[in-house]
């Protein structure tokens, strides 16, 4: 059973800085990654996906995946309150990349301070 | 586009009574999902469809749960003889099958088991 680690926070960040969201996982052999986002009460949101080591830029986000220490980040630039929500990091359940589903870790609460 | 769409939003039901939960994927989408969630913890896997074959069920999930997706279109999730326990959100997402993977869910349903 794959599993996959959060600090469930929360992580509280001044507006306007960069946050920083952590992940790790425990299968080597994962292939696809993903980060939600997901405000209280409603259902989570796709931000960003990476499948290559490396940095991937989408606009204030940038996703970075490094498969030899199993960790995958996100951050989040020029911090915004309408950034605080809860920040869920998931990897491929199986074999076939995510499209047999997704393994979720508890996510990591962000608070935004004004 | 419209997106994943989930009904109904909410459901509070009696202890031994059986809900129905459904989902209709975004169209052109032939991977279907469904995740539970509770609260402080991520989405976590229960089915999923590849067009209207049930392709894995998790080993966690109880008999009392069905899904079904009779014709590769939209699903039903089904929940007999429920518990306190079964008390969640009820998650869809779909996906492509081939080339991208993401995954983008519906807005949930909220099960209130009393």
């Amino acid at each position: 059973q794959k599993e996959v680690e959060q600090n469930s926070g929360p992580l509280s960040v001044p507006e306007g800085a960069i946050a920083s969201l952590n992940c790790t996982y425990s299968d080597r052999g994962s292939q696809s990654f993903f980060w939600y986002r997901q405000y209280s009460g409603k259902s989570p949101e796709l931000i960003m996906s990476i499948y290559s080591n490396g940095d991937k830029e989408d606009g204030r986000f940038t996703a970075q995946l490094n498969k030899a220490s199993q960790y995958v980040s996100l951050l989040i630039r020029d911090s915004q309150p309408s950034d605080s929500a809860t920040y869920l990091c998931a990897v491929n359940r199986g074999s076939g990349g995510g499209a047999d589903g997704l393994t979720f870790g508890k996510g990591t609460h962000l608070i935004i301070q004004p | 586009d419209t997106g994943v769409s989930q009904d109904p939003r909410h459901k509070i039901t009696k202890r031994g009574q059986n809900v129905t939960f459904r989902c209709d994927p975004i169209s052109e989408h032939n991977r279907l999902y469904w995740y539970r969630q509770t609260l402080g913890q991520g989405p976590e896997f229960l089915t999923y469809f590849q067009n209207e074959a049930q392709l894995e069920k998790s080993r966690l999930l109880s008999d009392r749960f069905s899904a079904e997706r009779p014709k590769g279109s939209f699903s039903t999730l089904e929940i007999q003889r429920t518990e306190q326990g079964d008390s969640a959100m009820y998650l869809c997402a779909s996906s492509h099958r081939t080339g991208v993977t993401e995954a983008f869910f519906g807005q949930g349903t909220r099960l209130t088991v009393v």
